[in-house]
């Protein structure tokens, strides 16, 4: 199995639920992105992990929690969510050599939708 | 800060016709500029990306994007439309780090 691989592909919760997309890369990458992709909206950085460290919180609000436990996995924790957060959201990995050129591969995404 | 400005949010245009989308960027420094597409219900996926050098870019499935530095643009470009080309289309900067400023996007319709 090669690239970015996010499950899962949809998901449906109430706002009292508790759920977590999982994504996974199989490039040998070290640096891994979650994004927010709207309606009518640019794509939104939500957070940055370099190394398992996280280096970007981009002001996202605590019930998106995320986790790196090794440079192939990535989760996002979500809990209380809310109906604004229904949204398609996309995992993306890069070397993580810190050079600008390096482009980003992007997961499939994870449609949620938020009852 | 940089940002990425793609003019108009949905192109038409007819099978065989040249497709055009067009893609201003503002940076203070040199930048490294790149094109993703989006099919419905999938990822983004790499097109092509200016880093140095030739300033004419060549990518996949026939299309290619130009650097201007004078113009501060990077459009994209294919001689020929073909109906599995109707997609969305990102143009995107990046910043320090393998961080990626992206435009809006820009949905290509292709009629028959």
């Amino acid at each position: 199995e090669t690239g970015v691989t996010q499950t899962p592909r949809h998901l449906v919760m109430g706002m009292t639920n508790k759920k977590s997309l999982k994504c996974e890369q199989h490039l040998g990458h070290n640096a891994m992105y979650w994004y927010k992709q709207s309606a009518k909206k640019p794509l939104e950085l939500m957070f940055v992990y370099n190394f398992k460290e996280q280096t970007e919180n981009n002001s996202v609000p605590s019930r998106f929690s995320p986790e790196c436990p090794n440079s192939s996995h990535l989760f996002l924790h979500l809990h209380t969510l809310q109906p604004e957060d229904s949204a398609l959201y996309l995992c993306a990995s890069s070397p993580g050599t810190g050079g600008s050129n390096q482009p980003q591969h992007f997961g499939d995404g994870t449609r949620l939708s938020i009852l | 800060a940089q940002s990425v400005t793609q003019l108009g949010s949905h192109v038409s245009v007819s099978e065989g016709a040249l497709v055009l989308l067009r893609c201003n960027y503002s940076s203070s420094v040199p930048p490294y500029l790149f094109w993703y597409v989006q099919y419905p219900n999938q990822g983004l996926q790499l097109l092509l990306k200016y880093t140095t050098g030739a300033t004419l870019v060549k990518g996949i499935n026939g299309f290619e994007a130009e650097f201007k530095k004078s113009e501060t643009s990077f459009h994209l470009t294919k001689p020929s439309a073909h109906m599995s080309d109707a997609a969305e289309y990102f143009c995107a900067v990046s910043e320090r780090f393998e961080k990626l400023v992206f435009g809006k996007g820009t949905k290509l319709t292709v009629n028959p």
